[in-house]
């Protein structure tokens, strides 16, 4: 697609839960990033892909929260035994090169923890 | 630790002024800094970027300005619009990396 796309929009999970949020990128970016954004707040690093491997997962808050690229395209972000903290706008972004500048975000999914 | 921040987080302008955000940073180590622009239920959405060695550039209707000395960005936007009325993040960089690490934002307003 034109742009990169991010599924579901919006994610309401009780406590406890698991859940999957999905990053479809633009069509050949080979690099992939997820951030995570708090309300007023501004977006923090999570993870960094390139092509398949995660490149960089130091952003990632803790063991409950994994990533997969297993064909150097979509993303899934994945978030077991989810807590009230984690409630917040997950983007996604991809780019060609390493630079920002180069960086096309998503909407973002925003996840709520009940 | 070392943090990227902004010195005002609103700030209201009337439509056809000219705007001016500023940024501080703290990391002498970044040499490549970002403004996003970031409308509600959206993703950031790139502006203008410039490197740590210019100190000036242009967009259509927007200006970057790069302070090394006091490492201090601004963002001029001219004439502004209704439509530009968001979150103006910045955010800063290493041209040999790939993270981005953003200020918390401010949230621009445009009345007409």
């Amino acid at each position: 697609g034109a742009g990169v796309s991010q599924t579901p929009s919006n994610k309401v999970t009780e406590k406890g839960k698991y859940v999957e949020l999905r990053c479809d990128p633009i069509s050949g970016h080979t690099a992939l990033y997820w951030y995570r954004q708090s309300l007023g707040q501004g977006p923090e690093f999570l993870i960094y892909f390139q092509g398949t491997g995660a490149a960089d997962d130091s952003g990632l808050p803790n063991d409950r929260f994994f990533a997969v690229r297993p064909e150097g395209s979509v993303s899934t972000l994945k978030i077991q035994r989810t807590e009230r903290g984690d409630s917040a706008v997950y983007l996604c972004a991809s780019s060609l090169t390493r630079q920002g500048d180069g960086y096309t975000f998503g909407s973002g999914t925003r996840l709520t923890v009940v | 630790g070392e943090s990227v921040g902004l010195h005002l987080p609103t700030l209201s302008v009337q439509e056809g002024d000219n705007s001016i955000i500023n940024c501080a940073y703290s990391n002498s180590a970044s040499d490549y800094f970002i403004w996003y622009k970031q409308e509600s239920g959206k993703g950031p959405q790139f502006i203008i970027d410039i490197r740590s060695n210019m100190d000036k550039r242009q967009g259509q209707r927007v200006t970057v300005l790069l302070n090394k000395t006091v490492k201090h960005l601004s963002l001029q936007i001219a004439a502004t619009q209704p439509g530009d009325s968001a979150v103006y993040f910045c955010a800063e960089a290493r041209l040999s990396g790939y993270a981005l690490n953003f200020g918390k934002g401010t949230s621009l307003l445009v009345t007409p």
